[in-house]
């Protein structure tokens, strides 16, 4: 079985400034993939970064980059210089052997003008 | 690139009846996976397919059933429908690949109210 903890509900930002969204997992996989999505107030899911079980380096994709420790199973997302149109609900998932993804229960952000 | 393409975008049905939902998957990928998005219950998987098989299930009653066709394009049944059906339901496709890089792209979803 797998979980994803997202402890912060909610989250505020001022813009242009750094945010970090925290992630917990746990999973009896050996191998395993993190990753994180954006869910606007339109409903659709979008894709933001992937960080592999086995990948050395940290993921980074333009703005977002994936801070991912490991031994103490974490995989927290920081946004560097926010934008308005960054206000949304960010997922956090883990995808196992058993080929499904595992959500947490999200992280409402807002960016503040 | 064409994405994931969920039709339709919204549905009102009511008690008893039943739906079916479409999904059309990014050209090339194979499998396809659908999520139930609800306030109380976040996001659930119901199912994955793969060449037209379904490979995985998640722990909902059987009123929940789905398919895959030879083009890859996926569709999903709910009979007999329950107030608590109502729903946001994602679909996902991802390319072939080593399991855990299979990256899921969402459609846009279809919001499911069920009076």
């Amino acid at each position: 079985a797998q979980k994803i903890t997202q402890t912060q509900p909610g989250m505020f930002v001022q813009e242009k400034e750094a945010v970090t969204l925290d992630c917990t997992y746990d999973t009896s996989d050996p191998s395993y993939g993190l990753f994180w999505y954006k869910q606007p107030s339109s409903g659709e899911m979008i894709f933001l970064i992937y960080q592999g079980s086995y990948d050395q380096q940290n993921a980074t994709e333009g703005r977002y980059s994936l801070n991912f420790q490991k031994a103490r199973k974490s995989a927290n997302l920081v946004i560097s210089a926010s934008q308005l149109g960054d206000s949304a609900m960010y997922f956090c998932a883990v995808l196992g052997s058993a080929r499904q993804l595992t959500f947490g229960s999200g992280t409402q952000l807002t960016v503040l003008p | 690139k064409a994405g994931v393409t969920q039709t339709p975008r919204y549905l009102i049905k009511t008690r008893g009846q039943q739906v079916t939902l479409s999904c059309s998957p990014i050209s090339g990928h194979r499998s396809v996976s659908w999520y139930q998005q609800t306030p109380g219950q976040g996001l659930q998987f119901l199912f994955e397919y793969f060449s037209e098989t379904q490979r995985n299930k998640g722990n909902f009653p059987g009123r929940f059933s789905g398919r895959q066709f030879s083009n890859s394009r996926s569709e999903m049944n709910v009979s007999t429908l329950e107030l608590g059906d109502s729903a946001l339901y994602l679909c996902a496709s991802s390319p072939l690949g080593r399991e855990s890089q299979n990256i899921q792209y969402f459609g846009a979803g279809t919001r499911l109210s069920v009076l």
